[in-house]
Parts: structure tokens; C-alpha cells; sequence
């Protein structure tokens, strides 16, 4: 089955600890991102990945670190959460040419929770 | 930075009834689209519109672009108590690959 799949999908933490969340996708797509989605902010984009080894932030970079050293893998990396990296988020990928460029598929979520 | 914005924010009628929903934008786009989310769950995306293109189908769902107002519509026709959820919009300019999100419509379909 075609899918983004995170993990954890749950976690809390304390300020300071550092944290990966991981991300796969099993269609080979290029594209891939990381959004955090906030009550009353909607989706905002933390960062980019157009393809292997090419990562570019997005609107709320700060806080967070990218990877991309294989296709399929885009872990999000917190050095060191604060509580205001309370948040769900979401990994989503598409493929960055042809018909199919730009139609995201989405992970279920990772609720975290910074105490 | 946000350039769709839904309206209304929340919308709550009888199951049956159509459901309407409205996205406007700010800068001209390559394509729109809608997205579905449940409640915390992932999005999923419904429909795809190019800006050379006016209304699209697929299923229950009519989704109309008018590139002279900037703004797009969707139409849910003989809603279901499953069609509650979230509905995003995303636009896609021609200078930048990312999508640029709204922050959506509730949809409750009351039984």
C-alpha cells in the first residue's frame, strides 16, 4: 500500500531532550516536507525536500533540523524542544514532476508535546 | 505565509444537503487544490484544478475555479455523516513549488 508513515505518532517530552521524528514513504517520490499544524494556524511548513541531499526551509524553520540522505527518509529533528514546539505534525510526499506533481500524500501525524 | 483563505470557517447543516465551500486567493496560481482532514488525523487530497481549467468532478464533489475573482469553490452534493472533517485548500503559484495553505472549513454533517 502506497503510504507516509511517521513515528512515534505520540510523544511527550521535557524541554531540552532531543528528539527524531522519523519519516518514510514507500511511492519514490522526490518531494517530500515537513508541516506542523496549530489551533487557528493552519499548516505551516517547517521544511522541504525537493530530492535526496537538497533540503530548504520553510516558513518556521527555527528549532528544527532536516535530513535527507535517502529517497525515502525525512526524519525531523528537534536539538533541544521547547514547549512551544507543542504541535501535531504531519510528513507529506509527491512526486515533483508529471501529472502527479504536487498532490500530497499524507502521514497520519505525530502529536508531540513539549512539558 | 498564507494565501488561501476558507470561508466560512465552519459550516454545519442536515445530512442530505449540499455543502459549499469557498477559497479565495491572492496571487495567480498553476493549480488549486482541496484537501480533506478527520478530525487529527493526516489530509487527504481530494481534487486537483488547473488555472486553465473552470470546474471539475469527481464523485460527489464539484469544485469551480473563477481566476478573475481569484477564488475557487467546493460542492459536496447529498452530504453523509462521514463527509465531517476539515476542508484545506492549497494553491500552487507558478514561481514557487510550495503549496500555500488556508486554514480551513469545519464540515458537520448533523444526522
Amino acid at each position: 500500500e502506497a503510504q507516509v508513515t511517521q513515528n512515534p505518532r505520540y510523544l511527550i517530552t521535557v524541554t531540552g531532550k532531543k528528539l527524531t521524528v522519523t519519516c518514510s514513504q514507500n511511492m519514490n517520490h522526490e518531494y517530500m516536507s515537513w508541516y506542523r499544524q496549530d489551533p487557528g494556524l493552519g499548516l505551516r511548513q517547517i521544511y522541504y525536500s525537493m530530492n535526496v541531499e537538497v533540503t530548504d526551509k520553510g516558513d518556521v524553520p527555527e528549532g528544527y533540523k532536516v535530513s535527507r540522505k535517502e529517497k525515502r527518509n525525512f526524519p525531523l529533528i528537534l536539538e533541544s524542544p521547547s514547549p512551544n514546539q507543542t504541535s501535531l505534525y504531519f510528513c507529506a510526499s509527491s512526486l515533483s514532476s508529471g501529472d502527479g506533481a504536487n498532490v500530497l500524500t499524507f502521514g497520519a501525524g505525530s502529536r508531540l508535546t513539549v512539558l | 505565509s498564507q494565501q488561501g483563505e476558507e470561508d466560512p470557517q465552519a459550516l454545519s447543516i442536515q445530512e442530505g444537503e449540499n455543502a459549499t465551500m469557498n477559497c479565495s486567493y491572492k496571487t495567480s496560481i498553476n493549480n488549486l487544490q482541496w484537501y480533506r482532514q478527520n478530525s487529527g488525523r493526516g489530509l487527504v487530497h481530494l481534487i486537483l484544478i488547473r488555472s486553465n481549467e473552470r470546474e471539475k468532478h469527481s464523485g460527489r464533489l464539484r469544485v469551480t475555479l473563477d481566476t478573475s475573482k481569484k477564488s475557487s469553490s467546493l460542492l459536496i452534493t447529498a452530504s453523509r455523516a462521514a463527509d465531517t472533517a476539515s476542508y484545506f485548500c492549497a494553491t500552487r503559484t507558478w514561481s514557487n513549488y510550495q503549496l500555500i495553505w488556508g486554514a480551513g472549513t469545519k464540515l458537520i454533517i448533523k444526522p
